[in-house]
């Protein structure tokens, strides 16, 4: 079955500072990945995702990922973090197929520090 | 263009009532699915269903009913409310093609008592 692990539940960055967010996926077939953003008393909102085409996938509010067969890794990252990316991040996973729901990672929690 | 749309936002249940939380989406989307978001727990999966007629149960069903008469509606019962299904839900859906995402409402909160 396929599942992601989220290493850190909160992350506190200064302004400014790089943005990581761990994200390790677990799956016997090739995954489809997803990285969200939900801000307070929101909705999840897509960030980016993983198509197969590229490994290195950008997305909205400069944000990007790599995808890392060896490592089974997707981590999200920025190089300068603002104010306003104070959100709690999700990552999830697919079957490749797409048949099946997405199932979610714990969560990130980013904080940042002025 | 209203996406997915719950119904209602907020929910105060006394324990042993049951009710229904609404969702609807208009983009003719083919997998609906219900996750219930618990602080520290991430979204679990509680129930989807792959097209009107069919669902399945995910990871944390016991407790919850659905239907899928319609392609745009999918709503979520709860039977006997209890304080453990204190939660914020959401309603997500997504096309049967290939590797797309999936577009949540702005979930519904409920409170039992």
């Amino acid at each position: 079955a396929q599942s992601v692990t989220q290493l850190g539940s909160h992350v506190s960055v200064s302004e400014g500072a790089l943005v990581l967010l761990r994200c390790n996926y677990s799956s016997s077939v090739p995954p489809y990945l997803f990285w969200y953003v939900q801000y307070p008393n929101q909705g999840l909102q897509l960030l980016l995702k993983y198509t197969s085409a590229a490994t290195l996938v950008k997305g909205i509010n400069g944000f990007e990922a790599e995808f890392k067969k060896s490592e089974t890794s997707f981590h999200l990252t920025k190089p300068s973090a603002h104010m306003s990316d104070a959100a709690e991040y999700f990552c999830a996973v697919t079957r490749s197929g797409g048949n099946t729901p997405l199932v979610f990672g714990k969560g990130t929690r980013l904080s940042v520090i002025a | 263009n209203a996406g997915v749309t719950q119904t209602p936002k907020f929910q105060v249940l006394k324990t042993g009532q049951s009710m229904t939380l609404q969702c609807a989406q208009d983009m003719n989307h083919e997998y609906m699915s219900w996750y219930r978001q618990d602080p520290g727990m991430g979204l679990r999966l509680i129930h989807y269903s792959v097209g009107a007629g069919i669902t399945d149960q995910g990871e944390v069903p016991n407790g919850y009913n659905v239907s899928r008469s319609t392609t745009e509606d999918f709503p979520l019962r709860l039977l006997s409310a209890a304080p453990s299904q204190t939660s914020v839900y959401f309603c997500a859906s997504r096309t049967a093609t290939l590797n797309t995402e999936a577009f949540f409402g702005q979930g519904t909160r409920l409170t039992v008592v």
